[in-house]
């Protein structure tokens, strides 16, 4: 059974970098065809598809985010990684990551339990 | 910059059926855009309703369809229940590998 945990900082001051990790277990994040997302959501507010890494490594953004964003991935935690740059009280929002398998665009699942990011000075 | 659109909200009564829409405000939708249909309730992750435009995921009741109607992505709830009172997400695939998802759709179920 393949679960997924992000872990942050919680708090964080503007103009910081954000980090955030997605620790995997139950699956390989090397295995497969399969993408290994990142997805926020503000409070009260919708969902942002903010990127994804794949099994071979290939990284997509989005493209508003683009400027201020890396993924990157720990093959020897299993884990991948989300850096934000520069954050605003716009960023606060919770942090999910999710797994899209393959033949199934746009599926993602499972998801963590998300991870709550406040930026405030 | 390309915006996936869906109605703000929709009320519908027990047994009844509404319709959600997904669109592209530089198109049409398509089942190139695999189209998928999460559902959220407060305080939870979503959860897959249909994905690459048709396909239900697995344990999803047969109430809950999908199509393309025009030129936008559908869901269909054909005899709403009260635990169908959530949140609503479309998200497209936009190529190049970049997905974009819609604002969400409330529906009341009333």
């Amino acid at each position: 059974q393949v679960q997924l945990q992000e872990s942050g900082p919680g708090l964080m001051k503007p103009s910081q970098t954000l980090s955030l990790t997605c620790a995997v277990s139950g699956d390989s994040i090397t295995s497969g065809d399969y993408y290994w997302n990142w997805i926020r959501q503000p409070a009260g507010q919708g969902l942002e598809w903010i990127g994804r890494i794949h099994t071979s490594g290939g990284i997509n953004y989005s493209p508003s985010l683009k400027s201020r964003v890396t993924i990157s991935r720990d093959t020897s935690k299993n884990q991948f990684s989300l850096n934000l740059t520069s954050v605003t009280a716009a960023d606060t929002a919770v942090y999910y990551c999710a797994r899209e398998g393959p033949s199934h665009p746009g599926d993602y699942f499972p998801w963590g339990q998300g991870t709550l990011v406040t930026v405030s000075s | 910059q390309t915006v996936v659109t869906q109605e703000p909200s929709f009320s519908v009564s027990p047994g009844g059926t509404v319709t959600l829409t997904c669109g592209l405000s530089s198109g049409s939708v398509s089942t190139k855009n695999y189209p998928s249909w999460y559902q959220q309730t407060p305080g939870q992750a979503p959860r897959t309703l249909i994905y690459n435009t048709y396909t239900r995921s697995s344990g999803v009741p047969d109430r809950f369809s999908a199509s393309i109607l025009g030129n936008k992505a559908a869901l269909t709830i054909t005899g709403a229940q009260a635990d169908d009172e959530s949140d609503y997400y479309c998200v497209l695939y936009l190529g190049r590998g970049i997905w974009l998802f819609g604002g969400g759709t409330k529906v009341a179920v009333l």
